[in-house]
């Protein structure tokens, strides 16, 4: 079975610096790649998501996503975090050809520093 | 946002009760998910149904049942209600195709004293 590994539950940045939020997952085929961020007492949210195409995702609220398959990674990035930016952050995975199977990391928890 | 409610969004009850939770949709995606929330262990899924009447067994499937008579509607049973079932638990849609996103619901908090 697919596993994905999101490497630090909690990251600490100060406001204006880089939010970096690593994610792997398993598989030798390249999945397809989800970012999701959870707000306090709300549903998870759609960041971005990698299917096909070009390998650097833009996605909501100004993070992006470079999937990289040699790696195996899908690392969250934010030029300049905000405090806003507080929340948790899940990676999650679907494998190709299972029919809308989907894999979460544990999350990783963001704090901003003012 | 997707449209989806869960019901009831908090609920306390006792040991050994049993306990359903609803979850509706709007968009008439085909998928739908219960998932639990715990500290340390992300989402686990526990049942997913792929349409009326099609449902299976998700990692954490012990202690629960669904059932789906209707596109819109997935209900999560606890047939009888154990403490370490206190848990968050999100519903959560997508359309087919492996590459289509969930969305979620925003989640009910359940309390098993």
């Amino acid at each position: 079975a697919q596993s994905v590994t999101q490497l630090g539950s909690h990251v600490s940045v100060s406001e204006g610096a880089l939010v970096l939020l690593r994610c792997n997952y398993s598989s030798s085929v390249p999945p397809y790649l989800f970012w999701y961020v959870q707000y306090p007492n709300q549903g998870l949210q759609l960041l971005l998501k990698y299917t096909t195409g070009a390998t650097l995702v833009k996605g909501i609220n100004g993070f992006e996503a470079e999937f990289k398959k040699s790696e195996t990674s899908f690392h969250l990035t934010k030029p300049s975090a905000h405090m806003s930016d507080a929340a948790e952050y899940f990676c999650a995975v679907s494998e190709r050809g299972t029919g809308n199977q989907f894999y979460f990391g544990t999350g990783t928890s963001l704090t901003v520093i003012p | 946002d997707a449209g989806i409610t869960q019901s009831p969004r908090h609920k306390v009850t006792e040991t050994g009760t049993p306990v359903t939770l609803r979850c509706h949709q709007t968009e008439n995606h085909r998928y739908m998910y219960w998932y639990r929330q715990d500290p340390g262990h992300g989402l686990r899924l526990i049942h997913y149904s792929y349409g009326v009447k099609d449902t299976d067994k998700g990692e954490v499937s012990d202690g629960y049942s669904v059932s789906r008579s209707k596109t819109e509607d997935f209900l999560l049973t606890l047939e009888s209600a154990t403490s370490s079932q206190t848990s968050v638990y999100f519903c959560a849609i997508s359309e087919e195709g492996d590459n289509s996103p969930l969305h979620f619901g925003n989640g009910t908090r359940l309390t098993v004293t």
